[in-house]
């Protein structure tokens, strides 16, 4: 079965520094893995997806994830947070985007 | 383009009654997917559908249930509601091919008293 872990339930950085929200997944085979972000109340939105080739993706809003297989993770970046930035983000696993399996989130909060 | 559309957005119902909620998905896009979301269990798949048949299912009991219309709208219902259904609930839609972004609605949020 499936699996997404985001160790981190809540992370607080300040505006201007980096960020990096980890991922990790089981999968049997090769998993298209996404990132989602959350504001409060709204739906998701996607920023960024893998499915083969280039490990390090780029996605909207200036962030990045490299996928590791080694390490079965998927962890996301970005070099330099915005307070807009503070919302929850959400990994998913899939066999493809319609059938999804999601972590538990990470809620970034922003420091002026 | 219209994003996705969900109805209601907000509803109050109570134990044993049932509740129907609504999807209308980007024009074009053939694949409506059902997510609940609750802070306890957060995001969990009820099913999607693609080109009115159920294509994929979650562990749901049969409770929950959906469909989806030839305009490629969908609908789910919650019958005999529980406390524990109180959630919200999320549609998701895309082209449907295995690479497809999902697109999210706003949801339906649900209280069950």
């Amino acid at each position: 079965a499936q699996s997404v872990t985001q160790p981190d339930i809540h992370i607080t950085v300040s505006e201007g520094a980096s960020l990096e929200l980890r991922c990790n997944y089981s999968y049997g085979a090769t998993p298209y893995l996404f990132w989602y972000v959350q504001s409060p109340g709204q739906g998701l939105q996607l920023l960024l997806k893998y499915f083969s080739g280039d490990t390090l993706v780029q996605g909207i809003k200036g962030f990045e994830a490299e996928f590791k297989r080694s390490q079965s993770s998927f962890n996301l970046r970005k070099p330099s947070v915005h307070w807009s930035d503070a919302a929850e983000y959400f990994c998913a696993v899939g066999p493809n985007a319609g059938k999804s399996t999601f972590g538990d989130g990470t809620t970034l909060t922003v420091k002026p | 383009k219209a994003g996705v559309t969900q109805t209601p957005r907000y509803l109050i119902k109570t134990r044993g009654q049932q509740v129907t909620l609504s999807c209308s998905p980007i024009s074009g896009h053939r694949s409506v997917s059902w997510y609940q979301q609750t802070p306890g269990q957060g995001l969990q798949f009820l099913f999607e559908y693609f080109s009115e048949t159920q294509r994929n299912k979650g562990n749901f009991p049969g409770r929950f249930s959906g469909r989806q219309f030839s305009n490629s709208r969908s609908e789910m219902n919650v019958s005999t509601l529980e406390l524990g259904d109180s959630a919200l609930y999320l549609c998701a839609s895309s082209t449907g091919d295995h690479t497809g972004e999902l697109f999210f609605g706003e949801g339906s949020r649900l209280t069950v008293l």
